[in-house]
């Protein structure tokens, strides 16, 4: 079975530049997540979808991030402007379940803001 | 709200050396706790659990309990291997309402051999 896949691995652009990362999640999962992992703090959470609905994204920055899952499969995490506290790995994981523990992630988006 | 504290690292022990990571968390209710790793680049993945007070979790030698007394789920491993050097996440869930992982901050294992 593939595991979660993300795009790109790496990242490095300048401050107000936009990026947007790509997530493709473990076939048949609905539920997706978004989480941000600052260098030296474990991942928080963004935003969860479950199919193409958001369920949680009240820890998303609205003003800058925006995340949307077409379809119910893949799903698109954009950062517009960014900001030099965006840099962190951005993870993506896929549950096909609601059990929290039960997410398979992906191996993440290294970006770098300068 | 819910929140995970572990100790701080970097860690670095000998082969065969024990371990012991330590996690304490705060929460209501009666949360699910779990132990995440992840290798060098790989994503993370789930290396424990334990859903309720007194559970103890295990895998590859990996141990920790769920102690509700001290709000603790320390992990533990008699004799660790070069192949254990990894990040190790501890995490909570609530019991109730949408079960999104809460996270430590992370300790940094390097073992040596």
């Amino acid at each position: 079975e593939a595991g979660v896949a993300q795009s790109p691995r790496y990242k490095i652009i300048e401050k107000r530049q936009s990026v947007a990362f790509w997530c493709n999640p473990i076939s048949g999962h609905a539920t997706l997540y978004w989480y941000q992992q600052i260098l030296g703090q474990g991942p928080k959470l963004l935003i969860q979808f479950q199919n193409n609905g958001v369920v949680d994204d009240s820890q998303l920055p609205k003003d800058r991030f925006s995340a949307e899952r077409l379809k119910g499969v893949d799903s698109t995490l954009k950062i517009q402007p960014a900001k030099l506290e965006d840099s962190a790995v951005y993870l993506c994981a896929s549950s096909s379940t609601w059990v929290a523990y039960e997410q398979y992630f992906g191996p993440g988006t290294r970006l770098t803001v300068t | 709200g819910n929140s995970v504290t572990q100790m701080e690292g970097p860690v670095t022990l000998s082969e065969e050396a024990f371990l012991t990571i330590n996690c304490t968390y705060t929460a209501t209710g009666y949360p699910s706790l779990f132990w995440y790793v992840q290798y060098p680049g790989e994503g993370l993945q789930l290396l424990l659990k334990a859903t309720k007070a007194d559970d103890k979790g295990s895998n590859k030698g990996f141990e920790a309990t769920y102690r509700k007394e001290t709000t603790s789920f320390h992990l533990e491993k008699g004799s660790v291997q070069v192949s254990d050097s990894a990040v190790y996440f501890c995490a909570l869930s609530a019991s109730q309402g949408a079960q999104k992982l809460v996270f430590g901050q992370g300790t940094r294992l390097t073992i040596n051999p």
